[in-house]
């Protein structure tokens, strides 16, 4: 079965820009998470979508970081604009039910 | 408030010692608990997960967890580590769907 496919893997802009992230999830997998993982930290939730409502986005920074699940399959991150904090590895996961999430291999953002 | 500790930052273990890792969890029920293992700039692999039963699980790589419910812990052994296992070690928690992680141990293994 196909992974989780996460693209671009490596992006660098500069501050104030704007990026976006795409994530297409495992088949059939109703739930979707985008983390992000400041180095030497564990993965902070950012959204979670079921299927393409929004479950959970308490710790996403609304001013900046927007996302969607149209179709309730792909999904998109985008930042607008981008700080030098947003410095992460942005990490998609799908799962089914609650079982356990698989992720893709994240796209590492480094803005300067 | 709901959270996962992973109390070592960074463990070094020679190669063919055991390893323990140690995670606890604040949750209002007995969530879903994970490990998880991250290799330099790669995403996080499954290495087990307890949902209910046994309490102790068996993963792959030869790694096994023991859920202990009055110490509200999962913590992740393996008897023998191979120069290979060096990674970020993450143990995650999820109820209701919602996945939280650790600050992640770091394994450092010595020849």
């Amino acid at each position: 079965e196909a992974g989780v496919a996460q693209s671009p893997r490596y992006k660098i802009i500069e501050k104030r820009q704007s990026v976006a992230f795409w994530c297409n999830p495992i088949s059939g997998h109703a739930t979707l998470y985008w983390y992000q993982q400041i180095l030497g930290q564990g993965p902070k939730l950012l959204i979670q979508f079921q299927n393409n409502g929004v479950v959970d986005d308490s710790q996403l920074p609304k001013d900046r970081f927007s996302a969607e699940r149209l179709k309730g399959v792909d999904s998109t991150l985008k930042i607008q604009p981008a700080k030098l904090e947003d410095s992460a590895v942005y990490l998609c996961a799908s799962s089914l039910r609650s079982t356990e999430a698989f992720f893709g291999q994240g796209t590492r953002l480094t803005v300067v | 408030a709901q959270s996962v500790t992973q109390p070592d930052i960074h463990i070094t273990v020679s190669e063919g010692a055991s390893l323990e890792l140690r995670c606890n969890y604040s949750y209002g029920a007995t969530p879903y608990l994970f490990w998880y293992v991250q290799s330099p700039g790669q995403g996080l692999q499954l290495l087990l997960k307890y949902f209910s039963g046994d309490t102790l699980v068996q993963g792959i790589k030869g790694f096994e967890a023991e859920f202990k419910r009055s110490q509200s812990s999962f913590n992740l052994r393996k008897p023998s580590v191979h120069w290979s296992d060096a990674a970020e070690y993450f143990c995650a928690v999820s109820n209701n769907n919602d996945m939280r992680f650790g600050a992640g141990t770091r394994l450092t293994v010595k020849p």
